[in-house]
């Protein structure tokens, strides 16, 4: 079962910044927090991830608190090709169960 | 580039004749993993081989079969696809870590006449 909560779809004017909750609040001291996204008729995308530090990329910041209970994901400024389903995915550190465990994810659109 | 290679991208067979859908990679991942994306639903794991042991889930139809000749390619087999099977079928690769991404393919959609 997903072990992560998020809202089932979100807004987003283009050029704003896109904020995007997850809820993992079973998160063990051992897993790390993943986000892909899937845009429609492709395969998911890999964005970022942490484990307890907040992370940057060229993709997107990922905010993590510091009881590590949920996160937030933050497209900096988002643009049309952004609309996607995004995944938070909790996943182990170790251990043959390393794959992706998917939850419902959120359905981002970003409105010109 | 594509790292994550599925072919073919959209495949049709009929009602109980065994398919064969391919996965390359050109990563030297040793995971490669299988996973059946139904309309409007997540990607769900059907098994992987860590180099080349193979995982099954447990709640995965026996119906489906993998093979893995080599690091580069896998097969997914579904020996008698029923209407219930047409979906995208997700490739990913990994090196094996927690601390490293999966990378996917593009997935091929199976449809059954």
């Amino acid at each position: 079962d997903a072990k992560t909560t998020q809202p089932p779809s979100m807004d987003c004017a283009e050029g704003r910044a896109a904020n995007l909750p997850c809820n993992h609040s079973t998160i063990s001291g051992n897993e790390y927090v993943y986000w892909y996204r899937q845009i429609h008729s492709q395969g998911p995308q890999y964005i970022i991830h942490g484990l307890k530090n907040n992370e940057t990329n060229e993709m997107a910041s990922l905010i993590i608190t510091e009881d590590r209970k949920s996160s937030t994901l933050i497209l900096p400024h988002a643009t049309l090709r952004d609309t996607a389903v995004y995944y938070c995915i909790v996943r182990p550190l170790a251990g043959s169960a390393r794959q992706l465990t998917f939850g419902s994810g959120t359905q981002l659109t970003v409105l010109p | 580039d594509a790292m994550v290679i599925q072919n073919p991208r959209y495949q049709v067979t009929q009602f109980g004749k065994p398919v064969t859908l391919s996965c390359s990679q050109t990563l030297n991942h040793n995971v490669m993993y299988w996973y059946q994306q139904k309309s409007s639903q997540a990607p769900k794991l059907l098994f992987h081989y860590y180099d080349k042991d193979f995982n099954n889930e447990a709640d995965t139809p026996d119906n489906f079969q993998s093979r893995r000749p080599n690091t580069s390619f896998c097969f997914l087999d579904i020996r008698s696809p029923g209407l219930g099977d047409a979906a995208m079928y997700l490739c990913a690769t990994n090196l094996g870590q927690a601390n490293q991404p999966q990378h996917f393919g593009d997935g091929t959609r199976l449809s059954i006449l």
